[in-house]
């Protein structure tokens, strides 16, 4: 059962670089999820899907973009890295919109 | 403001004690509470939930309970195992239920 897989688990970029963060749940999931977590501060959802071909912002969706073209698939976009976007990422998907998510591994992202 | 939070960062416990961590919430229009507990370099892990309409619920080995009154959470874990040693973070959900609020996790060490 792979649930939720990530790639890259780990990234450094460069200030200004690009990348984009793969995630692939495989529960037939409506509802997926990018999140960053920070040292002291709790999980903030940066952008979220409602179903294929849906997205919308959360708590923290500056400077990234995201598309969910398949129902498995949701990535995370990042146009312009910035030093304060240094975060683990996590990606998650659920049955309920916000309820009981499967996460995946995370990604350590550093931007330098 | 809304906030969720932990009474304590750090809860150390003997194996085969219970273990009680704890979460304060602020918004009383709160109708949605998850725990989750994050072992180290993984991604969060759902345990357990109740709603708002509820003041106890139980799973294999974990409790939550909801005092309202107070705005008040907890997660009882018996019998605590190594295994146990984990972050544990509650969330509330708000906004008509479109918004999933983290708290900053409280640390179980498990000491044999």
């Amino acid at each position: 059962n792979a649930g939720v897989t990530q790639t890259p688990k780990f990234r450094v970029l460069k200030t200004g670089q690009s990348m984009t963060l793969l995630c692939a749940q495989d529960m037939n999931h409506e509802y997926m999820y990018w999140y960053r977590q920070d040292p002291g501060m709790g999980l903030r959802l940066i952008h979220y899907s409602v179903g294929e071909g849906t997205t919308a912002k959360g708590e923290v969706p500056d400077g990234y973009n995201v598309s969910r073209l398949k129902k498995q698939n949701f990535l995370l976009g990042l146009e312009s890295a910035a030093p304060s976007q240094t975060s683990v990422y996590f990606c998650a998907s659920s049955y309920q919109l916000l309820l009981e998510a499967f996460f995946g591994q995370g990604t350590r992202l550093t931007v330098v | 403001g809304e906030s969720v939070g932990l009474h304590l960062p750090t809860l150390s416990v003997q194996e085969g004690d219970n273990s009680i961590i704890n979460c304060a919430y602020s918004n009383s229009a709160s109708d949605y509470f998850i725990w989750y507990k994050q072992e180290s370099g993984k991604g969060p892990q759902f345990i357990i939930d109740i709603r708002s309409n509820m003041d106890k619920r139980q799973g294999q080995r974990v409790t939550v309970l909801l005092n309202k009154t107070v705005k008040h959470l907890s997660l009882q874990i018996a019998a605590t195992q190594p295994g146990d040693s984990a972050v544990y973070f509650c969330a509330e959900r708000t906004g008509g239920g479109n918004k999933l609020t983290f708290g900053t996790g409280t640390q179980l060490k498990v000491e044999l």
